[in-house]
């Protein structure tokens, strides 16, 4: 599975949109990217995925460039409860089931 | 139940004793991951079960470490002679379907167990 590169931390204020973005530049054809985040002291959760076209659920929005080597992920609107360490991973359709995580980044924050 | 259930949810350990680990995937699902994760670091692969079969196992640090799915539902991890390197919080997470040729693989985590050896 492709490898992703992820800033270490990121800062935002409350109210505002957070962009995370993620550099996923060996990524092939068939790979999907899914971003995951992790609250202190839980486990990860799924936030939401995409092939080529861009993806919006009630979460968050997904942009993918053309090419397909980046990604964005925006949380439109950022409460302090969305401070986590956001995960962005490449999976390889019909691959292993396992996903294989980075260090991804921690976003604050602030009121 | 709503979601993974893992338990303990903390343990603590002496070196060189045996634990075992619970995960209660949710209903129905098939597939079942557990994941170790250390202190600041992402999780880790540790194994992966479709039903009750042990699909792979590559990411198991030694054979010390060893997991069941029995009856293809409730998974047990378990850590034979616990050193202080096993310190972590164990991820179990489960999804609704096996291999896919689509590709969506969503995973729903359990809050974790963490394991602190001594």
């Amino acid at each position: 599975d492709a490898k992703t590169t992820q800033p270490t931390s990121m800062d935002c204020a409350e109210g505002r949109a957070a962009n995370l973005p993620c550099n996923h530049s060996t990524i092939s054809g068939n790979e999907y990217v899914y971003w995951y985040r992790q609250i202190h002291s839980q486990g990860p959760q799924y936030i939401i995925h995409g092939l080529k076209n861009n993806e919006t659920n009630e979460m968050a929005s997904l942009i993918i460039t053309e090419d397909r080597k980046s990604s964005t992920l925006i949380l439109p609107h950022a409460t302090l409860r969305d401070t986590a360490v956001y995960y962005c991973i490449v999976r390889r359709q019909g691959g292993s089931e396992k996903l294989v995580f980075g260090k991804g980044t921690k976003l604050t924050v602030n009121p | 139940g709503a979601g993974v259930s893992q338990s303990p949810r903390y343990k603590v350990a002496k070196r060189g004793q045996d634990v075992a680990l619970r995960c209660d995937p949710i209903s129905g699902h098939v597939s079942l991951f557990w994941y170790q994760q250390a202190l600041g670091q992402g999780p880790e692969f540790l194994t992966y079960f479709q039903n009750e079969a042990q699909l792979d196992k590559s990411g198991l640090p030694s054979d010390r470490f060893f997991a069941e799915r029995p009856e293809g539902s409730v998974s047990t991890l378990k850590i034979q002679r616990t050193q202080q390197e096993d310190s972590a919080v164990y991820l179990c997470a489960s999804s609704l379907e096996g291999s896919r040729p689509s590709g969506a693989n969503v995973l729903t985590f359990g809050a974790g167990s963490r394991l602190t050896v001594l």
